[in-house]
């Protein structure tokens, strides 16, 4: 079975752009969570999507969105670029009905320049 | 949001015990203590979790206070791959909302 991918793994944007990453979970998984880490404030929940809904959503600005396809493919975006958007965003999945353990992906490294 | 403290680092020698301390004094009656690793370069990955009994798995044990305000993730025989950065986190029931804290980073030497 195939693991969580996301892409792209590396990107570069400068300052006021916008960015969309995108994450497959694994086959039959409907849950995606998505997390922000970074040196200075670890690992940060950003938000949960469920069968195309968002279910939780963690302290961050509306600039950071995001969305679930049918198919429980998910892409994070993030608008008007901040110096301080630079991490490393991770996103998870997990079998219907189980809270237990969660799969994540390796990341994609953004760098906001 | 309950609230994790974990020890910044710690060191083992490999083949040997170690155990990882964790304090969740504000846990409340409906948080599960669940436990993660982050190998270097990688995604965090699952290792243990449990709500008031001592649990065990293949990758490590988890022993959890009677009063549930600390735990300990305990691997029984460190290898040099298990160093990694080591997280316990709360989550409230029926909620997938994980808050890691700063966790601790294990380095195992041989």
């Amino acid at each position: 079975k195939a693991g969580v991918t996301q892409t792209p793994r590396y990107l570069i944007k400068t300052r006021g752009q916008q960015v969309t990453l995108s994450c497959s979970p694994i086959s039959g998984h409907r849950s995606v969570s998505w997390y922000q880490q970074t040196p200075g404030q670890g690992l940060q929940f950003l938000f949960e999507y469920f069968s195309e809904t968002q279910r939780n959503k963690g302290n961050f600005p509306g600039r950071f969105s995001g969305r679930q396809f049918s198919n429980s493919r998910s892409e994070m975006n993030v608008s008007t670029l901040e110096l301080g958007d630079s991490a490393l965003y991770l996103c998870a999945s997990r079998g219907t009905g189980s809270y237990n353990e969660q799969f994540f992906g390796p990341g994609t490294r953004l760098t906001v320049l | 949001d309950a609230k994790t403290t974990q020890p910044n680092s710690m060191e083992s020698n490999e083949e040997e015990p170690v155990h990882l301390p964790c304090n969740h004094s504000t846990i409340s009656g409906t948080d599960y203590i669940h436990w993660y690793r982050q190998l270097p370069s990688q995604g965090p990955e699952y290792v243990i979790h449990g709500l008031t009994s001592n649990v065990n798995n293949r990758m490590a044990s988890l022993a959890i206070a009677e009063d549930r305000k600390s735990s300990t993730l305990i691997l029984h025989r460190a290898t040099l791959r298990d160093a990694a950065v080591y997280y316990c986190i709360l989550r409230r029931y029926n909620f997938n909302k994980f808050y890691f804290g700063s966790g601790t980073k294990l380095n195992v030497k041989p």
